[in-house]
């Protein structure tokens, strides 16, 4: 069976700080992570994906996150946030290959970055 | 905004109607999914289709059918609904089902309130 956990219902930054969202996930085997982000009143947009190799992951709108195997977990991270990094982020988790290839999503986290 | 479309945006229906979603990908990929979001809950998986052969049913109650004509479109037939079936109605598409490459792709969904 595989889980993800979003432990945090709402993160608030002040713009031109770091900030962090954090994930932690549960998997048989190998996962593979994916962090997506939800603007009002539109669907999902995918950020980024961890499937092997560096540990630091690069994805859009400057946005990265790092898989730690022995945490468990997937924290997404941008070193400035902006006020139009406000919106919803999911976190997602599927097992690797030989796994079910359905991702379980988290609940979801509401960032607020204010100005 | 995405390359996913869905059609319409918005539909308000009698618990007798019987109406229908439209999704539609200009991506080329062999995998759409249908996802239900209701606010203070998690993403819930209904559908899956892989080159157009139903892969996945969550448990989906039959007043909703799905219907894939073809891997570019996408068909959530709605029929005798009830008031807590109303929410967000999200389409995706991925690469493919399994491996590597199946982050999926959002439609801006239809948000659909059954009276």
């Amino acid at each position: 069976a595989q889980s993800v956990a979003q432990p945090e219902d709402q993160v608030n930054v002040a713009e031109g700080n770091p900030l962090t969202v954090k994930c932690t996930y549960s998997v048989s085997g190998n996962p593979y992570l994916f962090w997506y982000v939800q603007y009002p009143n539109r669907g999902l947009q995918f950020l980024l994906k961890y499937i092997t190799g560096d540990n630091l992951v690069k994805g859009s709108y400057g946005f990265e996150a790092e898989f730690n195997k022995s945490q468990t977990s997937f924290h997404l991270k941008k070193p400035s946030a902006l006020v139009s990094d406000s919106a919803l982020y999911f976190c997602a988790v599927r097992e690797g290959s030989g796994g079910s290839y359905i991702p379980t999503f988290g609940r979801g986290t509401s960032l607020i970055v204010h100005p | 905004e995405t390359g996913v479309t869905q059609t319409p945006r918005h539909l308000v229906m009698g618990m007798t109607n019987k109406k229908s979603l439209k999704c539609e990908q200009h991506l080329g990929h062999n995998a759409m999914y249908w996802y239900k979001q209701s606010a203070k809950k998690p993403l819930e998986l209904m559908f899956v289709y892989s080159l157009e052969e139903r892969v996945e049913n969550n448990s989906v109650p039959s007043r909703f059918s799905p219907e894939c004509p073809n891997s570019s479109h996408l068909f959530l037939h709605l029929h005798t609904l009830q008031p807590e079936d109303s929410a967000l109605y999200l389409c995706a598409s991925s690469q493919q089902a399994s491996g590597p490459h199946n982050e999926q792709f959002f439609g801006p969904g239809t948000r659909l309130t059954v009276l």
